[in-house]
């Protein structure tokens, strides 16, 4: 599994766009991207996946650039309620292999 | 999108007894299922993997005695915390992959597991 490498944490305020960038330089061809969100005291909700260039959907966008080395995950206009642990990680998820976490990116959304 | 549902959310237990965690898909099945732990402000760490009909494979470090895993259905994964310590109190999460989803992984809801 590719290593991946974010920021510890993250502020912002309501209404603002919020870019949450991870490194992972070791992917592999067949990787995927993923990103999660966790809630204190909730599992984790799967956000948005790609592979190369841009995913957008009704909650974030994700941006990979060419050489995949690296994404950001981007949330226009955050609110209170997006106050969450993101996780990025990063790998081919064959069959019966588990989903490893690394530290992941605490964002702070202050009013 | 699929479900995966833990019960229970939270529980408190007295030292030295045992406690189960349930874990269902409730609209996909799921061959594999996973069992993970975290400590306040920290990440998700692996515990186990459980397979439907076969023995769990538990990640090192992890004691198979003290965290029994049966998963004897493909919707149906326990966890049993047997003669639980103060030390096992954490957030215990469990997740299944439907893989009519693209690789995406579902999790349950998670159990706060207080031992007293």
């Amino acid at each position: 599994l590719a290593k991946t490498t974010q920021p510890i944490s993250m502020d912002s305020y309501e209404g603002q766009e919020v870019n949450i960038t991870c490194s992972h330089n070791n992917i592999a061809t067949n990787d995927y991207i993923t990103w999660y969100q966790q809630f204190p005291s909730q599992g984790p909700r799967f956000i948005i996946q790609g592979y190369k260039t841009k995913v957008t959907n009704e909650v974030a966008s994700l941006f990979i650039p060419a050489d995949r080395k690296s994404s950001t995950l981007s949330l226009p206009r955050v609110s209170l309620s997006d106050t969450a642990v993101y996780y990025c990680l990063v790998g081919d998820h064959p069959e019966g292999t588990a989903l490893i976490f690394g530290k992941g990116t605490t964002l702070s959304v202050s009013s | 999108g699929a479900v995966v549902s833990q019960h229970p959310s939270w529980v408190i237990c007295k030292s030295g007894t045992s406690v189960k965690i349930e874990c269902r898909s409730l609209d996909f099945q799921a061959t594999t299922m996973f069992w993970y732990r975290q400590f306040p402000k920290q990440s998700l760490m692996l515990m186990a993997t459980s397979n439907e009909g076969s023995k769990a494979t538990y990640e090192q470090g992890v004691e198979k005695d003290k965290f029994l895993i049966n998963h004897a259905s493909l919707t149906l994964s326990t966890l049993t915390v047997t003669s639980a310590h103060p030390e096992d109190s954490s957030f215990y999460i469990c997740s299944a992959i439907d893989r009519g989803s693209n690789t995406e992984a579902f999790f349950g809801q998670g159990t706060r597991l207080t031992v007293v």
